[in-house]
């Protein structure tokens, strides 16, 4: 099956600095793909939307100046979080829907961001 | 988005059957009715997706009745592996892939 990695799978920063996290669709092609945010023992909080070659659509709450979406290439996708506090570490996951598959969505393996 | 409605934790042993089940009853003609499985500190994975009636696959059965308004998941004889958060998420294919999660099932499987 298709498969997303990311990277870091876990990174420690200090507050104030930011942090960049890539998506990468390893076997097939992705024009969208989807940030998701996780907090501990709860559910996936879709962040936004994120299309090649055009800005990214952020759900509502999300402060787009604050977590920087790129998607630069068909099998690439970025978010940087600027300015991270204390209040930002979560699990953060991406995922990519193949063109031809109807709905299924690959999922990567997650990054855990600790805010220091 | 078609709200789902999920119990939020279930009990089980090893080799029992287990089904869980989910309300959308606001689920629109062209939704499909998806699930996902995850365990901690990974992301979701695609377990099985049907539109009506009964779809399985290797590792589980999704029955769906005439009305749509639910969908139960069915994983025949569960281990300690199957462990997991599980998900139901209803949409549309042509709503661009956004998935919306409710809060989940926090299945936990005994020996």
């Amino acid at each position: 099956g298709a498969v997303v990695s990311q990277h870091p799978s876990w990174v420690i920063c200090k507050s104030g600095t930011s942090v960049k996290i890539e998506c990468r669709s390893l076997d097939f092609q992705a024009t969208t793909m989807f940030w998701y945010r996780q907090f501990p023992k709860q559910s996936l909080m879709l962040m936004a939307t994120s299309n090649e070659g055009s800005k990214a659509t952020y759900e509502q709450g999300v402060e787009k100046d604050k977590f920087l979406i790129n998607h630069a290439s068909l099998t690439l996708s970025t978010l940087t979080v600027t300015s991270a506090h204390p209040e930002d570490s979560s699990f953060y996951i991406c995922s990519a829907r193949p063109p031809e598959v109807g709905w299924e969505q690959y999922f990567g393996p997650g990054t855990r961001l600790t805010v220091t | 988005l078609a709200k789902t409605t999920q119990p939020i934790s279930m009990d089980s042993y090893e080799g029992q059957e287990v089904n869980i089940t989910c309300s959308h009853n606001n689920i629109a003609t062209n939704d499909y009715i998806t699930w996902y499985q995850q365990f901690p500190s990974q992301g979701p994975r695609f377990i099985i997706q049907g539109y009506k009636t009964k779809v399985t696959n290797e590792v589980a059965s999704l029955f769906i009745p005439a009305d749509r308004k639910s969908s139960t998941l069915s994983l025949p004889r569960v281990s300690l592996s199957d462990t997991a958060v599980y998900y139901c998420l209803v949409g549309a294919l042509n709503q661009g892939g956004k998935l919306i999660f409710g809060q989940g099932t926090e299945l936990s499987v005994k020996p």
